[in-house]
């Protein structure tokens, strides 16, 4: 079956550790992103790619660093540097084109502490 | 810049009872919009979309029309289930002068359906 696949999907970490989360898809999707969720906070833009080996920064990148090596595959650190890393963080893949839809995967939930 | 403003929640409704949730976007040109729901626990899923003006999306019994002259894309549904209880988010995709590939969402509208 194809889809995108997060993992984990609970992660304990302790203060001042980097962690990856991982993030693979084979519905051959050339865009990939990363969103952080926080209660009542909705979705936040973190990172996102357009294309192997290239991405752009979203709305809250500070503290996080990605890459895009492969197109399946697009891993997200959490460095030590983010100030509040606990949160939900959802994966996303997409066609090219803006009336096309994401599919998500099912999420990390990471608690740092 | 584009932007989507959904109404705040938490919604509260009776098994049965007929579903609005309020949907405004900021946007120049034609962009696409979405309504994704999002289930206990799990990622997004998408609920339905629409790529132009005067289109209306459907899905398992909720609708939402492409407003370009109001700049709304409200999501109903005429009898909701407990089932149906989740959180949904408005979204939206292109049009003129927007970043390529970005998709903007809104907060997100928890609706909680009670027997």
């Amino acid at each position: 079956d194809g889809g995108i696949t997060q993992s984990p999907k609970y992660l304990f970490r302790k203060e001042g550790q980097n962690v990856t989360l991982s993030c693979e898809q084979n519905l051959n999707h050339d865009a990939m992103y990363w969103y952080r969720q926080d209660p009542g906070q909705g979705l936040r833009l973190i990172y996102y790619s357009q294309i192997v080996n290239d991405f752009q920064k979203g709305d809250i990148a500070e503290g996080y660093s990605v890459s895009r090596e492969k197109k399946e595959s697009f891993p997200l650190t959490v460095t030590s540097a983010q100030k509040n890393p606990t949160a939900f963080y959802l994966c996303a893949s997409r066609p090219q084109g803006s009336n096309t839809e994401a599919f998500f995967g099912q999420g990390t939930r990471l608690t740092v502490v | 810049g584009n932007s989507v403003t959904q109404m705040e929640g938490p919604v509260t409704l009776s098994e049965e009872a007929f579903l609005t949730i309020n949907c405004t976007y900021t946007a120049t040109g034609y962009p696409s919009l979405f309504w994704y729901v999002q289930y206990p626990g799990e990622g997004l899923q998408l609920l339905l979309k629409a790529t132009k003006a005067d289109d209306k999306g459907s899905n398992k019994g909720f609708e939402a029309t492409y407003r370009k002259e109001t700049t709304s894309f409200h999501l109903e549904k005429g009898s909701v289930q407990v089932s149906d209880s989740a959180v949904y988010f408005c979204a939206l995709s292109g049009g003129r002068g927007s970043t390529l590939g970005r998709l903007y969402f809104g907060r997100g509208t928890q609706l909680t359906v009670w027997p």
